[in-house]
């Protein structure tokens, strides 16, 4: 069974920093693209960020873009989102998903909650 | 740039069906998407990808009464025989060369 377990979450004011995590199990990690989502109060699902399989192709929403920088460590089943210059606007869950074939979002974590506020 | 467009509401008598729609921009009529569920304070579970042609196929457990279809930029899910736990947010998503995108979502209330 696929498990996705997120952590790292947390209140932080903003221009702070943070660094998600993602554990992965129930599969070859090594062999997926991964990514992360997120969900702002009151919002809809937004694509954050993704990441090739061996790390060498990553791909960011613009609002993100120099500020966020996902990474992996395949050795440890491990997904990672490290968060700079954090807004208030990037107040959300963040969930780590796998992204089946690059494609479409077919397994989910329960996420964990990033809260930006002075 | 792919664009999703879904209705912000919807709502069915428990037990009845109801059809869930999402839209594709313009010139994008070929894309297939994904439909995932969100029920309250829990993570988003993937149901099925729906392909232009209306095929589709659906994650583990996923139960008969879901089920996908489409009519040229339009895409569809379908819930039959309505129950209490479908009272939930529903959002299709597609992809594109290095971008990832969700529509707006959709609130489906259980009458």
């Amino acid at each position: 069974e696929v498990q996705l377990v997120e952590s790292g979450g947390g209140s932080v004011q903003p221009g702070g920093s943070l660094r998600l995590s993602c554990a992965a199990s129930g599969f070859t990690f090594s062999t997926y693209w991964m990514s992360w989502v997120r969900r702002a109060p009151g919002k809809g699902l937004e694509w954050v960020a993704n990441i090739k399989q061996e790390g060498s192709a990553q791909y960011y929403v613009d609002s993100v873009k120099g500020r966020f920088t996902i990474s992996r460590d395949n050795a440890k089943n491990s997904l990672y989102l490290q968060m700079n210059s954090l807004r208030a606007e990037d107040t959300a869950v963040y969930y780590c998903a796998r992204p089946w074939n690059a494609n479409y979002f077919d397994s989910w974590g329960q996420g964990t909650l990033v809260t930006v506020s002075s | 740039q792919v664009v999703l467009t879904q209705s912000p509401s919807a709502s069915a008598s428990l037990g009845a069906s109801v059809n869930l729609t999402c839209t594709l921009s313009s010139g994008q009529s070929s894309y297939a998407i994904a439909w995932h569920q969100q029920q309250p304070e829990k993570g988003p579970r993937y149901l099925m990808k729906v392909n232009s042609d209306g095929s589709h196929n659906k994650g583990d457990g996923i139960p008969d009464r879901f089920s996908g279809s489409s009519s040229g930029a339009e895409r569809y899910l379908t819930i039959s025989s309505l129950q209490s736990e479908d009272e939930a947010d529903y959002y299709c998503q597609t992809w594109g060369t290095g971008i990832w995108v969700f529509g707006g979502g959709t609130k489906l209330t259980v009458l």
